[in-house]
């Protein structure tokens, strides 16, 4: 059974970088044909598709953040991770990794998600 | 405002049957597979459907999906207590490069 694991720090400042790590548990990051995404969600409202990665390296973000978006793999920790920078307080959200079947592409795993605060 | 456009809410009292709509257009729904998530508060999304209609080992045939042009729908029939959530569509947009999904719509059981 593949679980997934967010870390990181709860609260971030205004400007400064907010910094994600996923942890893989019961699969490999590397087998399979499956792409490691971000998605959050503000408190009450939808969900919001940040990007994701391959395995390889290839990535894939949403238009209206990549200026300030890079997500990486790191496949001898099994994790990947997002550092998201210029944060506001319209990034304060819960944060989701997930797993998305490459061909189907649709999101079979999920983290329990993580709470982020941006607050001076 | 989301790429996809469902209704806020839906309802229905036990046993009966409710649909969710979810519209978009021909660079995503039109070109590429649906998938459906119901969210429990407080909890992350769980996958429903997938493929359009396919269910996930575990999901009840209670739930069905269907797809036609650049719509999609979500049916549960037998509602229950417990089908009270958030549900959520999404889709691959060839335009953006991206998963886009629904506003999302709290499903109610009277």
């Amino acid at each position: 059974q593949v679980q997934l694991q967010e870390s990181g720090p709860g609260l971030v400042k205004p400007s400064q970088t907010l910094s994600l790590i996923c942890t893989v548990s019961g699969g490999s990051i590397s087998s399979g044909n499956y792409y490691w995404s971000w998605i959050r969600q503000p408190a009450g409202k939808g969900l919001e598709w940040i990007g994701r990665i391959y395995t390889s390296g290839s990535t894939n973000y949403n238009p209206s953040l990549k200026s300030r978006v890079t997500i990486l793999v790191d496949t001898s920790k099994n994790q990947f991770s997002l550092k998201l920078s210029s944060v506001t307080a319209a990034d304060t959200a819960v944060y989701y990794c997930a797993r998305e079947r490459g061909l189907s592409r649709f999101f079979d795993y999920w983290g329990q998600g993580t709470l982020v605060t941006v607050s001076s | 405002q989301s790429v996809l456009t469902q209704p806020p809410s839906a309802s229905g009292t036990p046993g009966q049957r409710v649909t969710i709509s979810c519209s978009g257009s021909s660079s995503n729904i039109g070109s590429n597979t649906v998938s459906w998530y119901r969210q429990l508060p407080g909890t992350a999304p769980k996958l429903l459907i997938y493929s359009n209609n396919q269910r996930p080992s575990g999901v009840p045939d209670r739930f069905s999906g269907s797809k036609s042009a650049t719509s999609a729908s979500l049916a549960i029939s037998g509602l229950q207590s417990e089908d009270e959530a958030d549900y959520y569509c999404a889709a691959w947009d060839d335009s953006l490069n991206g998963v886009v999904f629904g506003g999302g719509t709290k499903v109610t059981v009277l």
